[in-house]
């Protein structure tokens, strides 16, 4: 089976510019994740979904991210305007319903804003 | 709120020896999940390990166990005959069994440097 799959791999873009990170979690699973990494603050969680529904968005820094989950396969994590200390790795990760069960994660999506 | 605490930032251990990495945490709940997710180099996030908290026998994976001491809600890792591709950094983790399911927590991670 294909594992959570992250789309770019990298992306560099200039300050200002809208940047928008892609995931298809694993087909079955009806939670997703999205956290991010950076070496100050480690790993964040920034919002997760259950059943297409966001349930947590309170580690979203601020309104220039959205996250959206449309359907049970695609979700989409968006900054705009996009500023340099967003610079960071964004992983999307997804679980199935059994609770406690192991969360996987896709391979991230690095972020450089210059 | 749950926190997860891993006090040793960096951990080095001699190829074939056995090193064990420390995790503390903090929590009211009485039923959770811990793991141990490893990340080399790529950034890729491996899941090393997992435990129920209401099963008493530690899990192992090879070369891999745990120390699950829920009284004192500590969580370490062992890792034995240690290998060239076991250095990575290491994250313990925490996960709720409230329903629904739970994001994890982590801890800020222990970096493992292997000696050949």
């Amino acid at each position: 089976d294909a594992g959570v799959i992250q789309s770019p791999r990298h992306e560099v873009t200039e300050m200002g510019q809208e940047v928008t990170l892609r995931c298809k979690p694993i087909s079955g699973h009806n939670s997703l994740f999205w956290y991010r990494q950076t070496m100050m603050r480690g790993l964040e969680l920034l919002i997760y979904f259950n059943n297409n529904v966001p349930i947590d968005d309170s580690g979203m820094p601020e309104d220039r991210f959205s996250a959206k989950m449309p359907n049970a396969s695609f979700s989409t994590l968006k900054i705009q305007p996009s500023e340099p200390r967003d610079s960071a790795v964004y992983f999307c990760a997804s679980s199935n319903h059994i609770i406690g069960n192991t969360i996987y994660f896709g391979e991230g999506s690095w972020l450089t804003v210059v | 709120a749950q926190t997860v605490t891993q006090s040793q930032p960096e951990m080095s251990v001699q190829e074939a020896e056995t090193v064990t990495l420390s995790c503390t945490y903090d929590t009211s709940e009485s039923d959770y999940y811990l793991f141990w997710y490893k990340q080399p180099p790529s950034r890729q996030m491996i899941l090393v390990i997992r435990q129920e908290a209401y099963k008493q026998q530690n899990a192992t994976e090879n070369r891999f166990s745990v120390n699950f001491q829920k009284a004192a809600k500590s969580f370490s890792l062992k890792i034995s005959d240690s290998q060239l591709g076991d250095a990575a950094m290491y994250f313990c983790a925490y996960r709720s069994p409230s329903a629904g399911n739970t994001p994890l927590v982590f801890g800020k991670g222990t970096r493992l440097s292997v000696i050949a």
